[in-house]
């Protein structure tokens, strides 16, 4: 299984909108609504923000939204904030695996 | 709040064995439907999913490491751990350990250790 294409860097200004896009084939996001997404603050534990495709964990801010076309998934930051600069990685779980992004580095300008 | 600590040796040689273990706080390791998993990131290939275990012992490893490698679980110790053999310098990375709700509504990795980093060199 091969990796899931993310673009290696996205920035924005403090209160825009931003977007990632995550590219995979019809072996993972095509043909699975089990797509999640992860931010990491390098040094510190991954954090869950997005699964199945649109849902958020529990108490998590509903300025990360998620969504899918075809074999591409997208995260969506609105308003970004400071400490939304950190890295961001989407997963597909597919043949009782979990496929990873190359990961995209998110600055706030 | 479950937590995750991944302990281990930083460095190992090129052939020897690579162990880890992860500790799980705030949830036992027995909890259904919760599987536990380790993952790594290499330098520069980003994120590889290693494979699960869960609490009875039943595992699942990544097709590409599976000759080389072993998970086992310690349920009285609420800890599980990953055992790579034959490293190289390919398995330079940083290990992490993370809950894994396949079988939830979430089919994520739910909850992550910080991760630790694993040198291989002479």
């Amino acid at each position: 299984q091969s990796a899931l294409t993310q673009p290696a860097s996205v920035s924005g200004s403090l209160g825009q909108s931003i977007t990632i896009s995550c590219t995979g084939t019809t072996n993972d996001i095509a043909n699975y609504n089990y797509v999640s997404w992860y931010q990491h603050h390098p040094g510190k534990a991954p954090k869950l923000i997005i699964y199945g495709v649109t849902n958020r964990p529990s108490g998590f801010s509903s300025r990360f939204s998620g969504s899918k076309s075809g074999n591409t998934a997208s995260l969506t930051i609105s308003g970004l904030q400071a400490e939304d600069e950190a890295d961001y990685y989407c997963s597909s779980y597919a043949s009782r695996m979990y496929i990873f992004g190359t990961g995209t580095k998110v600055t706030v300008l | 709040q479950v937590q995750l600590q991944e302990s281990g040796p930083g460095l190992v040689k090129p052939s020897q064995t690579l162990s880890l273990t992860c500790t799980v706080s705030g949830d036992s390791i027995t909890t259904n439907p919760y599987y536990w998993s380790w993952i790594r990131q290499h330098p520069v290939k980003g994120l590889e999913w290693i494979g699960y275990i869960y609490y009875s012992g039943s595992t699942y490893y990544n097709p590409s490491l599976k000759s080389r490698l072993a998970i086992s679980v310690d349920t009285s110790r609420n800890q599980f751990s990953l055992k790579l053999s034959s490293v190289t310098a390919a398995d330079t990375g940083v290990y992490y350990c993370a809950r894994d709700c396949r079988a939830c509504r979430s089919t994520s990795l739910d909850y992550w250790g910080q991760g630790t980093l694993v040198t291989v060199s002479s």
